[in-house]
């Protein structure tokens, strides 16, 4: 079964510092990779995802994330956060290719003004 | 257009007792499903329904949990008997179509607390 792992999972970042959250997956066929977000009292939206072509995607808010394929990683980035960027992200991977979506345990980032 | 709303947004209950956790879906989206996050562990895949058919119940943890969508609308997921473990935010999220590239949208979860 695909499994996906997050790192650091509590990020606590000034604003106007760069972020970068790692996510590894272990399936080694074709995946499809996203991130999403959850702010405070919110639902979960999607940052950004990964199907096919360019390693490199943007995504909203001025985050994205880079897939290396060798490593098994999909990396999150964002060159200067806000504070409004306070909130939970979430790697997912799916291999069936019908949203059954495995996450991995998230990154609480907290930014402080 | 309205998202996906669930309901109740928390829930307190006791061990041994019921709770039905109730999802509407996005108005023409055909496939719902439900995942959950028991605390401090990952969001996982508990089904999926196309219309009112049981796509993919793997994700499922045992019998106690019974979910339906009736008529293909809205969809319930009832726990019973409650047992502690069950405690955790249960998400339910639709799409259009069954394909990846039709994203999915949440709701913004039910929180159960089993005491």
């Amino acid at each position: 079964a695909q499994s996906v792992s997050q790192h650091n999972h509590h990020v606590i970042l000034s604003e106007a510092a760069s972020l970068e959250l790692g996510c590894n997956y272990s399936y080694g066929g074709t995946v499809n990779l996203f991130w999403y977000v959850q702010y405070p009292g919110q639902h979960l939206q999607l940052l950004l995802k990964y199907f096919s072509g360019d390693p490199l995607v943007k995504g909203i808010k001025g985050f994205e994330a880079e897939f290396i394929k060798s490593k098994f990683s999909f990396t999150l980035r964002k060159p200067s956060v806000q504070w409004s960027d306070t909130a939970e992200y979430f790697c997912a991977a799916d291999s069936y290719g019908n949203n059954r979506l495995a996450f991995g345990k998230g990154n609480q980032v907290v930014v402080i003004p | 257009e309205a998202g996906v709303t669930q309901f109740p947004s928390h829930s307190v209950i006791e061990k041994g007792q019921t709770v039905t956790l109730r999802c509407d879906p996005i108005s023409g989206h055909d496939n719902l499903y439900w995942y959950r996050r028991v605390m401090g562990k990952e969001i996982k895949f508990l089904l999926h329904f196309v219309k009112e058919s049981k796509q993919d119940e793997s994700g499922m943890p045992n019998n106690r949990f019974l979910a339906e969508r009736t008529g293909g609308t809205y969809s319930t997921l009832k726990v019973q008997p409650a047992e502690l473990e069950d405690s955790g935010v249960y998400f339910c999220a639709s799409s259009q179509s069954q394909g990846i590239r039709s994203p999915l949208h949440f709701g913004n979860g039910t929180r159960l607390t089993v005491t």
